[in-house]
């Protein structure tokens, strides 16, 4: 088992541009979940994807949109990127029903973002 | 923001216990607090969780207090491995629990 992986590790892009992050969960999970973590912070929550729609949201900005596949895998996408965006993007896998023994997420390594 | 407290950072020689403690006061009675740490530039780590009784796995135990409002991560015989930012984090279960994460604690094992 592979766990959550993520893609790409690292990433630099230009203040204005787009970027599509992507996050496969591990197997047997069916929620994904993605976090911002700033420099010295601790991981924000943005938002979490289950059966293909978005199910909680945090506070954060139109800006930040996303998308989860038939087979659960996950893509998080960033409008109009800001200097400020410039952050770790973890992602966070889930089974939604599992029983009290086994309500855990696991994260995946993430994705540093740099925005210049 | 979070819902817990807890000391910005704690030392702990190795091979000794280490006691990690989080003040809850306003927990609600359905939810969980959890336990994750984080290696530098590594995603979260699960450690433990809880709802009402003490727990215990193979990483650590949870300590939860009778009226919930705080508890305390032991991890038994701490190695240098151990070194890492731990957050305690209160979770409502529900459709897959949403993680608040605060600053955590920030603990450093010396040999």
């Amino acid at each position: 088992d592979a766990g959550v992986t993520q893609s790409p590790t690292h990433l630099i892009k230009t203040r204005g541009q787009q970027v599509t992050l992507r996050c496969s969960p591990k197997s047997g999970h069916d929620t994904v979940s993605w976090y911002q973590q700033a420099l010295g912070q601790g991981p924000q929550f943005i938002f979490q994807y289950y059966e293909e729609e978005e199910r909680q949201r945090g506070n954060f900005p139109d800006r930040f949109s996303g998308h989860q596949f038939p087979n659960y895998s996950s893509e998080l996408n960033v409008n109009a990127l800001l200097l400020g965006d410039s952050a770790l993007y973890l992602c966070a896998s889930s089974e939604t029903g599992a029983r009290d023994h086994e309500r855990e997420q696991y994260f995946g390594p993430g994705t540093r973002l740099t925005v210049t | 923001d979070a819902k817990t407290t807890q000391p910005t950072s704690m030392d702990c020689a190795e091979g000794r216990a280490a006691n990690l403690p989080c003040n809850h006061s306003t927990i609600s009675g359905n939810e969980y607090v959890y336990w994750y740490r984080q290696i530098h530039s590594q995603g979260p780590q699960y450690i433990i969780h809880g709802l009402k009784n003490n727990e215990t796995n193979e990483m650590a135990s949870l300590i939860i207090t009778e009226d919930r409002k705080s508890s305390t991560l032991i991890l038994p015989h701490a190695t240098l491995r151990d070194t890492a930012v731990y957050y305690c984090i209160v979770s409502l279960y529900n459709q897959g629990g949403k993680l608040i994460f605060g600053q955590g604690t920030e603990l450093s094992v010396k040999p």
